[in-house]
């Protein structure tokens, strides 16, 4: 089984610039999240979808961040403008729909504001 | 809000040893609660997950010994081995709708 795709793997940008990620789940998953993890921390998520609906975006900065799932399979996270406070590893995560259902993680986007 | 508070931040062990990781919880509405283990570099994997009707659960030298009245668990790690030298998320959720929400993290160090 193939896992949690995500890219890029590391992302460089100035603040007030804008960046995208781009995270693709595991085959069969409905349920997809965003967690940033910013260094020393545990993941806070972000956002999550079941299948290509919003079921809880109360931790994102919506003034900055936006996110979409289209067709219910691959995911965009976007940040524009990006601040200082940004830098962080964005983590991805997906599982099945249902009780209890562990939730598989890609390996990150590491993103540095300079 | 810290909703999952974890403890220590970083812990050294000598092979062999028992490594022992705290976490309380505020939310009595959490019923799920899950353990993963991350490497540099890597994402979180889950490593063992308990539901509060159990006291205790053993998969390997991996234990998860859970107090509901307290709002407390903890994960024992038995044997330890440099291998298990990594970070340590505990985690808990409303299990209908999978929101998790995630400790600080311990660092763990297994000497050889």
């Amino acid at each position: 089984e193939a896992g949690v795709a995500q890219s890029p793997r590391y992302k460089i940008i100035e603040k007030r610039q804008s960046v995208a990620f781009w995270c693709n789940p595991i085959s069969g998953h409905a349920t997809l999240y965003w967690y940033q993890q910013i260094l020393g921390q545990g993941p806070k998520l972000l956002i999550q979808f079941q299948n290509n609906g919003v079921v809880d975006d109360s931790q994102l900065p919506k003034d900055r961040f936006s996110a979409e799932r289209l067709k219910g399979v691959d995911s965009t996270l976007k940040i524009q403008p990006a601040k200082l406070e940004d830098s962080a590893v964005y983590l991805c995560a997906s599982s099945s729909t249902g009780r209890d259902q562990p939730q598989h993680f890609g390996d990150g986007t590491r993103l540095s504001i300079l | 809000q810290q909703q999952v508070k974890q403890s220590p931040q970083s812990l050294i062990v000598q092979k062999g040893g028992i490594s022992i990781i705290n976490c309380a919880y505020e939310n009595t509405a959490f019923d799920y609660f899950p353990w993963y283990q991350q490497f540099p570099g890597k994402g979180p994997a889950l490593l063992i997950a308990i539901r509060p009707d159990v006291s205790e659960k053993k998969e390997g030298r991996f234990t998860i010994s859970f107090n509901k009245s307290a709002k407390q668990f903890s994960l024992h790690i038995m044997d330890s081995q440099p291998g298990d030298s990594a970070t340590y998320f505990c985690a808990a959720s409303v299990a209908i709708n999978n929101d998790m929400r995630f400790g600080a993290g311990t660092r763990l160090t297994v000497k050889p």
